[in-house]
């Protein structure tokens, strides 16, 4: 059962637009909202956060927004950049409950 | 200097044998996880140790054993393995609870059963 969901396999952006990945989750208990990027054959790495109080956590280049009552959240990347191409996978907490999306990869052109 | 490192990065083994894979990390963390990636990739927790206690344990089979000698240690030892064990195993580490705490991940092992 797939709690937490991004629904598009793949996207492509032209570099300095704005790359915009989505998801979508099920439970609305979850507290605590994450992002981690991953090149191939590396393990992925923590990108950014926010917390179900919140609903908008910037960092550089990248922010998260959260919509509680629509159970989404996105990551936005601006500009967007050659080397922002990688899979990016959300993820959500709850206690000892966590789960990551399925990803995205991201390719950047440019 | 590796802050999570797996070891091995291949292993290639038959089905029906047991093989194990090592994790270590460097960051004084207290919580250790064991990560399954599968052919579609999707990235699933199977356990979670904490301060060498076992706080995670997803419907993994019983085949899949973790061990923690110590909190810089979580180690993977897998039974009898099956064709569908082949995937790309990960450790991650974090300093307190998954969820608040952002996790550091290891390298992946990728295991191939024939």
């Amino acid at each position: 059962d797939q709690q937490v969901k991004q629904n598009s396999p793949s996207l492509s952006v032209q570099e300095g637009r704005i790359s915009i990945l989505n998801c979508d989750y099920t439970n609305s208990m979850f507290d605590y909202f994450l992002w981690y990027k991953k090149y191939p054959a590396e393990g992925p790495t923590f990108l950014i956060s926010i917390s179900s109080i919140k609903d908008k956590n910037e960092d550089g280049r990248f922010t998260v927004f959260l919509n509680k009552s629509a159970k989404h959240l996105s990551l936005h990347i601006v500009p967007s950049q050659p080397g922002d191409s990688a899979v990016y996978f959300c993820a959500a907490s709850k206690g000892n409950q966590f789960y990551f999306g399925t990803g995205t990869s991201l390719t950047v052109i440019p | 200097d590796t802050a999570v490192s797996q070891t091995p990065k291949y292993l290639v083994t038959q089905m029906g044998n047991d093989k194990s894979i090592k994790c270590e990390q460097n960051l004084g963390h207290d919580t250790m996880y064991w990560y399954k990636q599968d052919s579609k990739k999707f990235l699933k927790i199977m356990f979670s140790y904490n301060n060498k206690e076992l706080i995670i344990n997803e419907t993994v089979p019983n085949r899949f054993s973790p061990k923690s000698p110590d909190k810089a240690h979580l180690n993977l030892h897998i039974n009898s393995l099956e064709l569908g064990d082949s995937a790309v195993y990960f450790c991650a580490s974090s300093q307190g609870r998954a969820g608040f705490h952002e996790q550091y991940f290891g390298p992946g092992t990728r295991l191939t059963v024939t």
